[in-house]
């Protein structure tokens, strides 16, 4: 079956302008999650989601991060006023629910800020 | 809090076998095993649960030792293909996933 994937794969975009990164996780998988990879560092967790709550938002690095998901389905990351430090790649997982399962990894969206 | 994971790098030969680390300070409910090639999205290995259910592959084999909230990743006969960066995560409660720094893998032929 389809795995998760993610869109758009490479995004550039100028410093101070908003980006939206979207995830469309495995069907029927009722957890999702948003992590961040900077170059040859490992996974920073950003948010997850039970469902379209997120009960977990500690790990969003500040106030111009914000996702959200409807349907129980599609995520969506939207960051504001971009800058050069939110470069990085945006891995979205999903899996059955959240805890003590297995994370299901999209290919990642490349986001460059110039 | 960061699990902490040893070696950072490791230099195999093809059929050598490889022990990988990762230790918390935090009580667990679960240790994750993924790997993850250069460019490539991470893939699922293992997960460890505490009371000592495991789920993953066949050919990967893990312990989880809950009293000292570490476990290990156990690579025998390694192949080419097992060439990467892996990473344990540790999850304290039916949420989140805390990542390791990785543990950078190569195997020569």
């Amino acid at each position: 079956g389809a795995g998760v994937s993610q869109s758009p794969s490479n995004k550039v975009t100028e410093k101070g302008k908003d980006v939206e990164l979207r995830c469309d996780p495995i069907s029927g998988h009722t957890a999702l999650y948003w992590y961040r990879q900077s170059l040859g560092q490992g996974l920073e967790f950003l948010i997850y989601f039970q469902g379209n709550s997120a009960p977990d938002k500690s790990g969003l690095p500040s106030d111009r991060f914000s996702a959200e998901r409807t349907g129980g389905s599609v995520s969506t990351l939207t960051i504001q006023r971009t800058q050069q430090e939110d470069s990085a790649v945006y891995l979205c997982a999903s899996s059955p629910v959240a805890g003590g399962y297995e994370q299901y990894f999209g290919p990642g969206t490349r986001l460059t800020v110039t | 809090q960061q699990p902490v994971q040893s070696p950072q790098a490791v230099i195999l030969r093809e059929g050598e076998d490889a022990v990988i680390n990762c230790s918390s300070s935090k009580a667990l409910y679960s240790v994750h095993w993924y790997r993850q090639k250069h460019g490539e999205a991470p893939v699922f290995l293992m997960i460890l649960l505490k009371g000592g259910e495991q789920k993953g592959h066949d050919k990967i084999s893990a312990s989880f030792n809950e009293k000292k909230q570490q476990s290990s990743l156990y690579l025998t006969a390694s192949q080419l293909s097992y060439s990467g960066t892996y990473f344990c995560g540790t999850e304290k409660s039916g949420s989140r996933l805390t990542f390791g720094e990785g543990t950078q893998l190569t195997v020569n032929p």
